[in-house]
């Protein structure tokens, strides 16, 4: 079974901290995502990735940045934490090996930022 | 400019009937369509997907139609249980290079089922 974990299911966090949010997945995949759902809003893509240190804005990157150093690593990072954003954040991952790619997310985590 | 709809953001069916969500989508560079199941506090979970060359692909108790002339969608669970009551996604694929793709999601229609 394809596994993807991410660091913490619940965080809280104050106006202005550096916000690290981590993302691994055990099946190989070279593909991984980053999305926030919101209520009315649907799942909206952040940032994703398809190789090591590489990465390409979605539909929503401002505040955010990406750091995919390994793998099976991929990490969303808040540069300075603001209220608007507050949200459940999902990583997934997919493999390039499939004619289309399904995409297998994480549990996600709850950010609420003060 | 959303690219995928889902227009009903809820539904509610008896246990045993049928459940109907619908998707309309509006880039016709879509070719590879995909419903998720979500439930709160966990990640969505794959549950049907369908190519563009197809017009229903079946999966047990889910079959999923596409009217490509009418860029419209749709997923019927029969019969549905209440274990069925979740937020359901639509989701479409886009071309972003060669080495990966990435999805665009619908808002989501919560289903609930009854007993």
């Amino acid at each position: 079974d394809v596994k993807v974990t991410q660091s913490s299911r619940y965080l809280v966090k104050r106006t202005g901290e550096k916000v690290f949010l981590e993302c691994v997945q055990d099946m190989d995949h070279e593909n991984m995502f980053w999305y926030r759902q919101d209520p009315g809003l649907g799942l909206r893509l952040i940032y994703f990735s398809y190789d090591v240190k590489m990465k390409e804005k979605g539909d929503i990157p401002e505040g955010y940045s990406v750091s995919r150093e390994k793998k099976e690593r991929f990490s969303l990072i808040l540069e300075s934490a603001s209220t608007n954003q507050t949200s459940m954040y999902l990583c997934a991952s997919s493999s390039r090996d499939t004619l289309r790619e399904t995409q297998y997310f994480g549990p996600g985590t709850r950010l609420l930022v003060l | 400019d959303q690219q995928v709809k889902q227009n009903s953001p809820s539904l509610s069916v008896q246990e045993g009937r049928i459940s109907i969500l619908n998707c309309d989508y509006t880039n016709s560079m879509f070719d590879y369509f995909l419903w998720y199941k979500k439930y709160p506090a966990e990640g969505p979970t794959f549950l049907i997907s369908i190519s563009s060359i197809k017009d229903k692909n079946e999966d047990g108790r889910f079959t999923v139609f596409l009217n490509k002339s009418a860029k419209h969608l749709s997923l019927h669970i029969v019969p549905s249980q209440p274990g069925d009551s979740a937020v359901y996604f639509c989701a479409a694929t886009r071309g972003i290079n060669q080495a990966g793709t990435a999805l665009i999601f619908g808002k989501g229609t919560t289903l609930s089922v009854s007993s």
